[in-house]
């Protein structure tokens, strides 16, 4: 099993060009999410997905947009790319469910804004 | 709101010292659950931990051990007798039974362990 897939690994863009990040799992996890890291700020919570067609914001969701098509993919799009969006981006899964349920982390995706 | 402070934002030691990492979170709900996870230099989130609001006893495995004290809203992280391995970021994160599996980070501490 893959697990929590997410391409490209490295990404480099120029302000205000789109890009997807795409976002997929093998283990028919309801919920899904991304998360942004930056330093000393820990993980903050962007967009997140309890089910196909339900998606909602995070703590950070300005910029971003989302979809959940199917129960396995989840692409997160930045329509204007901005300096303020470099960071590295997770995808996670779990089961649906109480907080209780542990989150799988994909590997990463570091995304440059110049 | 809740909020999760990691007070520590780097800790060095020489391999074989134990290290302690601090984690004081804020919530108003009764019902929540708590997690570490480890961040090594490759990148990966690992998952080490989870508790939920209700058992307070403390965890112990391998070298790793945590301490739970809800009268303080602490969960510490206790690395003994370090190695070279253990060098990471440690994230602490809490989630709310009411949220759903939305985690809120704390901003990690980095530990570095020299041989």
């Amino acid at each position: 099993n893959a697990g929590v897939t997410q391409t490209p690994k490295f990404q480099v863009l120029k302000t205000g060009q789109s890009m997807t990040l795409q976002c997929a799992q093998d283990m028919n996890h309801e919920y899904m999410s991304w998360y942004r890291q930056d330093p000393g700020m820990g993980l903050r919570l962007i967009h997140y997905s309890v089910g196909a067609g339900i998606t909602d914001q995070g703590e950070v969701p300005n910029g971003y947009n989302v979809s959940r098509s199917t129960t396995e993919d989840f692409p997160l799009r930045l329509l204007s790319a901005a300096p303020s969006q470099t960071s590295v981006y997770f995808c996670a899964s779990s089961y649906r469910g109480s907080g209780a349920n542990v989150l799988t982390f994909g590997a990463g995706s570091r995304l440059t804004v110049l | 709101a809740q909020k999760v402070t990691q007070a520590q934002t780097e800790i060095s030691v020489v391999e074989k010292e134990d290290v302690t990492l601090d984690c004081v979170y804020e919530t108003r709900d009764t019902t929540y659950y708590l997690f570490w996870y480890k961040q090594p230099p490759s990148g990966e989130l690992v998952f080490l931990i989870r508790r939920n609001s209700f058992d307070e006893q403390n965890e112990i495995s391998g070298r790793y051990s945590w301490n739970f004290q809800k009268s303080t809203s602490s969960f510490n992280f206790t690395i003994t007798a370090s190695q070279v391995v253990d060098s990471a970021v440690y994230f602490c994160a809490l989630s709310m039974e009411a949220a759903g599996n939305k985690l809120t980070f704390g901003g990690g501490t980095r530990v570095l362990v020299k041989p």
